[in-house]
């Protein structure tokens, strides 16, 4: 089985400034991906950024890069020069479990950016 | 390219009645997957088609069904609403299943009464 855990409910930072939310999973699987997701109020689940478990390399897309720790498998998320926009709930997913495969998320971090 | 897209967007239904929901995934897209998101339980995987066959199924009882069409489209039923199935019913897209980034339409809010 596969777990995700976030251990902050709500988090906030000033405009311009960097944030780092937090993500740790669990799996006994050797070949796996990790997600950030947002959902913003209007609810639409938008992509952030992807890692994939084999790549050493971290992921980054613009302003958001993750730094991924296999083996305490933790996978962070880092938001630089917050805007805004980036005002959110942000949900870490796992997928895994070759052959039966569907996202696990976890419970959300509600982000909130300080004008 | 356009998105993935739900319809309806919202839908008040009293218990007992049923419901269908419905996805058209991006095109090109093959792969569709349905997730539940309530407030008490977060989001909850309900199923996920591929070539119009269910090819792996959540934790949820038989009144929650789903088929796919040869266009990829895909509808997932609850028969017998409870209120407790008040929630946002998340659709997701991908290339295939397995390893592909799911990509989610805006969901459907359905209400119970």
């Amino acid at each position: 089985a596969q777990t995700v855990t976030q251990s902050q409910p709500e988090m906030s930072v000033q405009e311009a400034e960097t944030v780092t939310l937090s993500c740790t999973y669990d799996t006994s699987e050797s070949d796996y991906y990790l997600f950030w997701y947002k959902q913003p109020p209007s609810r639409q689940m938008i992509l952030v950024i992807r890692q994939e478990a084999y790549k050493q390399q971290n992921a980054t897309e613009n302003r958001f890069s993750v730094n991924f720790q296999k083996a305490a498998k933790s996978f962070s998320l880092k938001i630089s020069d917050s805007q805004l926009g980036d005002a959110a709930m942000y949900f870490c997913a796992l997928l895994a479990g070759f052959g039966n495969e569907k996202l696990t998320f976890g419970t959300g971090t509600r982000l909130t950016i300080i004008p | 390219k356009a998105g993935v897209t739900q319809t309806p967007r919202y839908l008040i239904k009293t218990r007992g009645q049923q419901v269908t929901l419905s996805c058209s995934p991006i095109s090109g897209h093959r792969s569709v997957s349905w997730y539940q998101q309530t407030p008490g339980q977060g989001l909850q995987f309900l199923f996920e088609y591929f070539s119009e066959t269910q090819r792996n199924k959540g934790n949820f009882p038989g009144r929650f069904s789903g088929r796919q069409f040869s266009n990829s489209r895909s509808e997932m039923n609850v028969s017998t609403l409870e209120l407790g199935d008040s929630a946002l019913y998340l659709c997701a897209s991908s290339l295939s299943p397995g390893r592909d980034t799911q990509y989610f339409g805006p969901g459907t809010r359905l209400t119970v009464l």
